[in-house]
């Protein structure tokens, strides 16, 4: 079974609107929780860290933990064009805080139509 | 943020040569670096986590004497692909953690550009 899971999509939205991103963990010790984004070709930047349950918005992102539910989502409120991108969601399954050693989803792709 | 430079962007070689890739730290110190390898469509996977001064440590599956990890000094780790075939083909991307521009507690990886390379 795979450590964290993602919907590999394609996630289609139109501009504007809201996307939502979804991911799932399997280790219950996990501590730290990444989104990158990644354009083809390209290599990951950071976009949210979240360490602790609900809501952590930054701009038009919002980012939310349940560990209970070993879920975490990743909202983009007025999605551009620019946004399109593929979404990994990385775990640090270590169960120390922080962004060292991690377990990335497969990655969501994201389009959004203009 | 933390700046971590990645030497070549693409590289292509021919299958039995060798090929080494750098990654660099510019305005941190890295103890600890990771090697992450992508193929096409799919995620990043961690090869080996390098640790200056020490042996790397290899995830499972992965071969240490096919992948030479060398990090011997805080701000620069390689990785050498030896005897390289076409299979090893990939993405290949390292990334240190730093605490980031806020200085928090927290730790962030930071990545390198990524070095395509291509075994023909």
């Amino acid at each position: 079974q795979k450590e964290v899971e993602q919907n590999s999509g394609p996630l289609s939205v139109p501009e504007g609107a809201i996307a939502s991103l979804n991911c799932t963990y399997s280790d219950r010790g996990s501590q730290s929780f990444f989104w990158y984004r990644q354009y083809s070709g390209k290599s990951p930047e950071l976009i949210m860290s979240i360490y602790s349950n609900g809501d952590k918005e930054d701009g038009r992102f919002t980012a939310q933990l349940n560990k209970a539910s070993q879920y975490v989502s990743l909202l983009i409120r007025d999605s551009q064009p620019s946004d399109s991108a593929t979404y990994l969601c990385a775990v640090n399954p270590t169960g120390i805080q922080g962004a060292q050693k991690l377990v990335f989803g497969q990655g969501t792709r994201l389009t959004i139509n203009p | 943020g933390a700046v971590v430079s990645q030497h070549p962007s693409w590289v292509i070689c021919k299958s039995g040569t060798s090929v080494k890739i750098e990654c660099r730290s510019l305005d941190f110190q890295a103890t600890t670096m990771f090697w992450y390898r992508q193929f096409p469509k799919q995620s990043l996977m961690l090869m080996a986590t390098s640790n200056e001064g020490s042996k790397a440590t290899y995830e499972q599956g992965v071969e240490k004497d096919k992948f030479l990890i060398n990090h011997a000094s805080l701000t620069l780790s390689t990785l050498t692909v030896t005897s390289a075939h076409p299979e090893d083909s990939s993405f290949y991307i390292c990334s240190a953690p730093d605490r980031g521009k806020h200085k928090s507690w927290n730790t962030e990886a930071f990545f390198g550009q990524g070095t395509r390379l291509t075994v023909v």
